[in-house]
């Protein structure tokens, strides 16, 4: 089947614009992860959503940074006022959840978006 | 809190040899441990997991890995290498936990080069 799926794959924009991220899981997955790839800070966790749970927010580096995910399946990462520092591989994965209610630990990563600031 | 080390960012072997990717991890809970790899200019594919049982865990393309909870280790191996596998490859930990969140934490990689 169909795997994670990430648009746009490349974004070029200029520091200060506003820039959203799109992520499509896996069909049936309802664990839903952001991470960043960046030189300087390696691959860091940003976010994450299971169902109609509050998200785990814990790892997002500023209040320019916001997700939200819509009917328990898309999600878009936003980054307000873009900075330079903000240019990396912004990386989606998801996993499904088990009968018995138990997550499989394997996450699917898609392609990434990469998002360059000038 | 969790924490991954990889030693070696760079890691060379001649094609045939040998490959040897280590890991050391931290973690306050009974850990879950990954291995992924990642060729250029595409999203990361799990090469394998360790969660409960055996801890020899065998994954894709031949590779395999060893939990040893006394080294506090996770090392990645495999008997000969091709020259497909040059890539990075990252290790990552979990915490066990059901119904809950399973972020991963990631080692910083270690580019894996082929010499013919």
């Amino acid at each position: 089947g169909a795997g994670v799926s990430q648009s746009p794959s490349n974004k070029v924009t200029e520091k200060g614009k506003d820039v959203e991220l799109r992520c499509d899981p896996i069909s049936g997955h309802t664990a839903l992860y952001w991470y960043r790839q960046s030189l300087g800070q390696g691959l860091e966790f940003l976010i994450y959503f299971q169902g109609n749970s509050a998200p785990d927010k814990s790892g997002l580096p500023s209040d320019r940074f916001s997700a939200e995910r819509t009917g328990g399946s898309v999600s878009t990462l936003t980054i307000q006022r873009t900075q330079q520092e903000d240019s990396a591989v912004y990386l989606c994965a998801s996993s499904r959840l088990l009968a018995g209610g138990r997550f499989t630990n394997t996450q699917y990563f898609g392609p990434g978006t990469r998002l360059t600031v000038l | 809190a969790q924490s991954v080390t990889q030693l070696g960012s760079h890691v060379s072997v001649s094609e045939g040899a040998l490959v040897l990717l280590r890991c050391n991890y931290s973690s306050s809970v009974p850990p879950y441990l990954f291995w992924y790899v990642q060729y250029p200019n595409q999203g990361l594919q799990l090469l394998l997991k360790y969660t409960t049982g055996a801890t020899l865990v065998k994954g894709i393309n031949g590779f395999e890995a060893e939990f040893k909870k006394s080294e506090t280790s996770f090392h990645l191996t495999k008997p000969s290498a091709h020259m497909s596998d040059a890539a990075e490859y990252f290790c990552a930990v979990s915490e066990a936990s059901n119904f809950g969140n399973e972020k991963l934490t990631f080692g910083t990689g270690t580019r894996l080069t082929i010499i013919p």
